[in-house]
């Protein structure tokens, strides 16, 4: 298995310029979400989703959109990139525990700069 | 905002030497989850501990959880410098699978 595998691992883009970071799980999950790292911020969560066609708001969802048509891939989009969002992105998948939490799998990040 | 803080934000040891680092939050939880981050790469999952459990082990690894004091606690025995890594606490507790990470701890094991 792949695991979570992101694309692209580098992007630089201008400001008001749109984007699409993909990302895809060969594992089955139901649970998939996306992070964004920044210095001496740990990791904030941005959307999440529960199942196909379920998506919700994270911490910071200003900026960004999603959406979850199938159980493999969760793309995180970008409508109009601003300088405040360059940062490191990190999706994460894990399987869906209505009980308690189960631990997640990471992909190895996108990084990303807006000039 | 940040549910889990780290302390210490950095933390240098001699190879051999025990490392402790620890994580306070601020709400009830189901569950804390530590993760592993080397440089350039994606979180690694270590160990969870759930809410009505006090310690737990694997391999090196030692976490205790105190809900009282709403803190963790995870110690690394015996590092090495392969342990050079960045740690996160993650915590968890609603009906979804949603963490909430604390800042890290930034782990240097001198060789």
């Amino acid at each position: 298995n792949a695991g979570v595998t992101q694309t692209p691992k580098f992007q630089v883009l201008k400001t008001g310029q749109s984007m699409t970071l993909q990302c895809a799980q060969d594992m089955n999950h139901e649970y998939m979400s996306w992070y964004r790292q920044d210095p001496g911020m740990g990791l904030r969560l941005i959307h999440y989703s529960v199942g196909a066609g379920i998506t919700d708001q994270g911490e910071v969802p200003n900026g960004y959109n999603v959406s979850r048509s199938t159980t493999e891939d969760f793309p995180l989009r970008l409508l109009s990139a601003a300088p405040s969002q360059t940062s490191v992105y990190f999706c994460a998948s894990s399987p869906q525990d209505r009980v308690s939490n189960q631990p997640q799998h990471f992909g190895d990040g996108t990084r990303l700069s807006i000039l | 905002s940040q549910q889990g803080e780290e302390d210490p934000q950095a933390l240098s040891i001699q190879e051999g030497e025990n490392a402790t680092m620890n994580c306070s939050y601020k709400t009830s939880i189901n569950n804390l989850q530590w993760y592993r981050q080397n440089s350039g790469r994606g979180l690694v999952h270590l160990i969870l501990i759930r809410s009505n459990e006090r310690e737990k082990h694997s391999g090196r690894l030692r976490v205790t959880l105190d809900t009282s004091k709403k803190s963790s606690s995870l110690l690394i025995t015996a590092s090495r410098a392969a342990d050079t890594a960045s740690y996160f606490c993650a915590t968890g507790g609603g009906a979804t699978n949603k963490l909430i990470f604390g800042t890290g701890t930034l782990l240097a094991v001198q060789p």
